[in-house]
């Protein structure tokens, strides 16, 4: 099955500065990556998004981008607020198929310093 | 985006008594929802896909007669913990995928054990 490994497991930025979260995945059939934000106590809430046929989506101050060929993909902020702290997980998944199971990173927490 | 509403939000039960927690999408239908457990500071792990008219899938090690779901429509999934004991405590969240492929969380369900 997929399996994603989540990098770094905790970050700590200081107010206005960038953060970079980066994910691999091993399924080379996965064609859907979604990254969600979670604040405590909170449902996760989908940011953005990318799918297979993309390099690289902006929103924004979030953009994310995808390496199909090293499977890996990366969630860049820019301007960080201290609202951007929360824990952030990235997920891979392949659409139309296997009912679409998502597998998800094990999360970065994320701490804008004002 | 769209809404998925989870209820209860918080249980406390005795030890040995059932607990059903509701998964309900509200403006859209789901063919499939997926039910996640969720320990303090870790990702979200995928117990299993509930399928609409079918029988759930479960993911490896989760205990099909332990966690009952039902998806008898299409906006609504039920997760019941049968007999439940102190380590069944945790926070289980549940999904639904739109037919563009988002997914969707509920606002996840606190259940304590006694």
């Amino acid at each position: 099955g997929e399996n994603v490994e989540q990098h770094p497991s905790t970050l700590s930025v200081q107010e206005g500065d960038s953060a970079v979260i980066k994910c691999t995945y091993s399924d080379s059939a996965s064609n859907y990556f979604p990254w969600y934000k979670q604040e405590l106590g909170k449902r996760p809430q989908l940011i953005i998004d990318i799918r297979s046929n993309v390099g690289e989506k902006k929103d924004q101050r979030i953009a994310v981008t995808l390496n199909k060929t090293a499977k890996h993909f990366s969630l860049h902020i820019t301007e960080t607020q201290p609202e951007d702290s929360a824990v952030y997980f990235c997920a891979a998944s392949r659409e139309n198929t296997n009912a679409g199971k998502s597998t998800f990173g094990d999360g970065t927490t994320l701490t804008v310093k004002p | 985006g769209a809404v998925v509403s989870q209820h209860p939000s918080r249980v406390i039960c005795k030890s040995g008594t059932s607990v059903k927690i509701e998964c309900r999408s509200l403006d859209f239908q789901a063919t499939t929802m997926f039910w996640y457990r969720q320990f303090p500071k870790k990702s979200l792990m995928l117990m299993a896909t509930s399928n609409e008219g079918s029988k759930a899938t479960y993911e490896q090690g989760v205990e099909k007669d332990k966690f009952l779901i039902n998806h008898a429509s299409l906006t609504l999934s039920t997760l019941t913990v049968t007999s439940a004991h102190p380590e069944d405590s945790s926070f289980y969240i549940c999904s639904a995928r739109t037919q563009t492929g988002e997914l969707f969380f509920g606002e996840g369900s606190r259940l304590t054990v006694l």
